[in-house]
């Protein structure tokens, strides 16, 4: 079976600083792909980043970049610079064999 | 373009009802998904669909049918509705299955 963890149900973060979120997933796969997709309160589903499971280089888009250790089969999205505007619920999901599964979020506050 | 388009956007339904929650896209994407979003349980894949004409069941299908006749619709059908059905219903769509999702404005349904 495959699963994704997301042990944090909520944060909090200053605005300006960094933080970061945890996601580990379960799979006996070899070929698959992780996504953190971002739900602010307008509930629209956002694509944050995504990473290809068979490249080593950990992907990054801006201000978020994610620490991706296979081995150990871990995704987590690290946010540099917090702004207002990244307040909203962060999903961590994973995609094999046309199957999405997602966790069951973490819910990030950016404090002014 | 307009993306990923769901109708309605929120629907009341008594237990028994039946109905059809639409979702369109316009990007000729041959990937499509519905999910259903529930409090402390993230995203679950309900069905999904590689391309017209082929679909197949997700984590959570049991309630629901869908069909795929044409590359752009992907209609979930409510056969006979039950309280356990309350949720946020998301459709997606991606190129192919690895690839980025894109997720429309989802439907709240509520099942008396």
């Amino acid at each position: 079976a495959q699963t994704v963890t997301q042990s944090q149900p909520e944060m909090s973060v200053q605005e300006a600083e960094t933080v970061t979120l945890s996601c580990t997933y379960d799979t006996s796969e070899n070929n698959y792909y992780l996504f953190w997709y971002k739900q602010p309160p307008s509930r629209q589903m956002i694509l944050v980043i995504r990473q290809e499971a068979y490249k080593q280089q950990n992907a990054t888009e801006n201000r978020f970049s994610v620490n991706f250790q296979k081995a150990a089969k871990s995704f987590s999205l690290k946010i540099s610079d917090s702004q207002l505007g990244d307040t909203a619920m962060y999903f961590c999901a994973f995609m094999t064999g046309n199957q999405f599964y997602f966790g069951t979020g973490t819910s990030l506050t950016v404090i002014p | 373009n307009a993306g990923v388009t769901q109708t309605p956007k929120f629907q009341v339904l008594k237990t028994g009802q039946s109905m059809t929650l639409q979702c369109a896209q316009d990007m000729n994407h041959e990937y499509m998904s519905w999910y259903r979003q529930d409090p402390g349980m993230g995203l679950r894949l309900i069905h999904y669909s590689v391309g017209a004409g082929i679909t197949d069941q997700g984590e959570v299908p049991n309630g629901y049918n869908v069909s795929r006749s044409t590359t752009e619709d992907f209609p979930l059908r409510l056969l006979s509705a039950a309280p356990s059905q309350t949720s946020v219903y998301f459709c997606a769509s991606s190129s192919a299955g690895g690839e980025t999702q894109y997720f429309g404005p989802g439907t709240r349904l509520l099942v008396l």
